[in-house]
């Protein structure tokens, strides 16, 4: 299967930790990427690979994997990362790109 | 700075064609391997198409496939989707996006991602 599934919506106390996952069989040959998108704006990239932060991101963020599963862990959550967070990888040939459905992260 | 604007959204009444463009800058867009992504109103990101830089391998989705082409100018640093037969389903925000890539010594695999996206435009279907 080429899907990537992701959590429910999740919530996380200022300044605790929360972990966003994405699961799915392309996962078990490719890292996933992570993206942040805010309402109104354009998908931010703040992981890729297997736990690569661009520059400019906090690094609160990181990313790991394990098997058919991927993680997104903010330590320490911030008010300005609540938002949906997308998980992305490739299909089994290789040249699609696939999509998780986004995990909506309120941070309270 | 590093940037891409995309233009060519609207309005468009089912089974009829838009064209997309996507103006890169800040950058040597030759370089780089392009994508086009969507998002439909209130849902999740979908893949679309994507275009090496040279522009000689091409990938779509199932979903578009047969009825969009992407393209690219590299002399004019420009990005283009023509869309044809659209659909009502077609209707969604559309990103560029410049896809980047980096080796890992590790597993000795290339892996690749999405660092620089587009602020979208928009693409409504109806009649």
């Amino acid at each position: 299967s080429s899907e990537l599934t992701q959590d429910p919506p999740v919530s996380v106390a200022l300044g605790q930790t929360v972990r966003i996952t994405c699961q799915g069989d392309s996962l078990r040959s490719y890292y996933a990427n992570w993206y942040q998108q805010k309402p109104g704006q354009a998908p931010l990239l703040v992981i890729y690979g297997k736990n690569n932060r661009p520059s400019g991101i906090p690094d609160r963020f990181s990313g790991s994997s394990s098997g058919n599963t991927a993680s997104l862990t903010i330590t320490g959550a911030q008010a300005e990362d609540e938002a949906d967070y997308y998980c992305d990888s490739r299909d089994s040939s290789g040249n699609h790109v696939v999509f998780g459905g986004g995990t909506k992260l309120t941070v309270l | 700075e590093v940037q891409l604007v995309e233009s060519g959204g609207g309005l468009v009444q089912p089974g009829g064609s838009l064209r997309l463009s996507c103006a890169a800058s800040g950058f040597t867009f030759s370089s780089y391997e392009m994508n086009w992504v969507r998002q439909a109103p209130g849902k999740g990101l979908e893949w679309v198409s994507y275009i090496s830089s040279s522009g000689s391998t091409i990938y779509y989705a199932d979903s578009v496939k047969g009825r969009f082409t992407i393209s690219r100018d590299n002399a004019n640093n420009s990005l283009y989707l023509q869309m044809r037969s659209l659909r009502a389903e077609d209707t969604a925000v559309y990103y560029c996006a410049r896809q980047n890539y980096y080796y890992d010594i590790l597993t000795g695999n290339y892996y690749y991602y999405m660092d620089v996206w587009g602020k979208g435009t928009t693409v409504s279907v109806s009649s």
